[in-house]
């Protein structure tokens, strides 16, 4: 998975608790996303890093924060869990030249009762 | 809003037939389109590029098509195996860096 990895892999947590995946890069990429999967949206696009400290938001944000102090880290906290953010988070990662393959981490399975 | 648009139906096929996805976008002009392919419970990898200005691009069994006249790719695995089992996602983009709109994806079974 071309050097990523998430964690944790697996989290059941309870409506109103806050959450935390972790992204974490060995690639020295300048582009970090966040995406989540659900079946019947495919892939979504959270929010996305083109840099330490320079972040921005995707198609589905609300509800979600990031936060990128390191290049190799990218942190996506779910500020207040709801069953609705139940699913599956990837993060993807892109190099500044060629810019445009994303490569993907295994992903987190997140379960919010 | 852009629509990247894939047929959600799985496709059945038989090995060593060529199996032939449909990628539709609307409202949206992208400067490339991109093929993932995905097993259950792992990340996305990626396949192929193919850029505006490119009408068709190969890489081994796989062939992928650009039509902007259309709005359409499609995506072609020649001489299919058990192992391409899989779904397989188109994906388009603006510029380098850029956000990537993914389609819903295409499940691909290819029987013995």
């Amino acid at each position: 998975d071309a050097g990523i990895t998430q964690s944790p892999r697996h989290k059941v947590t309870e409506t109103g608790t806050p959450v935390t995946l972790r992204c974490h890069q060995t690639e020295n990429h300048r582009y970090m996303y966040w995406y989540r999967q659900d079946p019947g949206h495919g892939l979504r696009l959270i929010h996305y890093s083109y840099g330490v400290k320079d972040t921005d938001k995707g198609e589905v944000s609300d509800g979600y924060s990031v936060s990128r102090s390191k290049t190799e880290d990218f942190l996506l906290t779910l500020e207040s869990a709801t069953s609705s953010q139940t699913s599956v988070y990837f993060c993807a990662i892109s190099e500044s030249q060629s810019g445009e393959t994303q490569y993907f981490g295994p992903g987190t399975r997140l379960l919010v009762l | 809003s852009q629509k990247i648009e894939q047929n959600s139906e799985a496709l059945n096929i038989q090995e060593g037939k060529t199996a032939t996805l449909t990628c539709n976008y609307t409202n949206y002009s992208p400067a490339y389109l991109q093929w993932y392919r995905q097993d259950p419970g792992r990340g996305p990898v990626f396949l192929l590029l193919i850029r505006e200005n490119e009408k068709e691009k190969r890489k081994e069994r796989l062939k992928v098509t650009f039509d902007t006249t259309l709005k359409q790719s499609l995506f072609h695995i020649t001489a299919s195996q058990p192992a391409d089992s899989a779904t397989y996602l188109c994906a388009a983009g603006k510029a380098a860096g850029n956000k990537l709109t993914f389609g819903g994806g295409t499940r691909v079974l290819v029987k013995p």
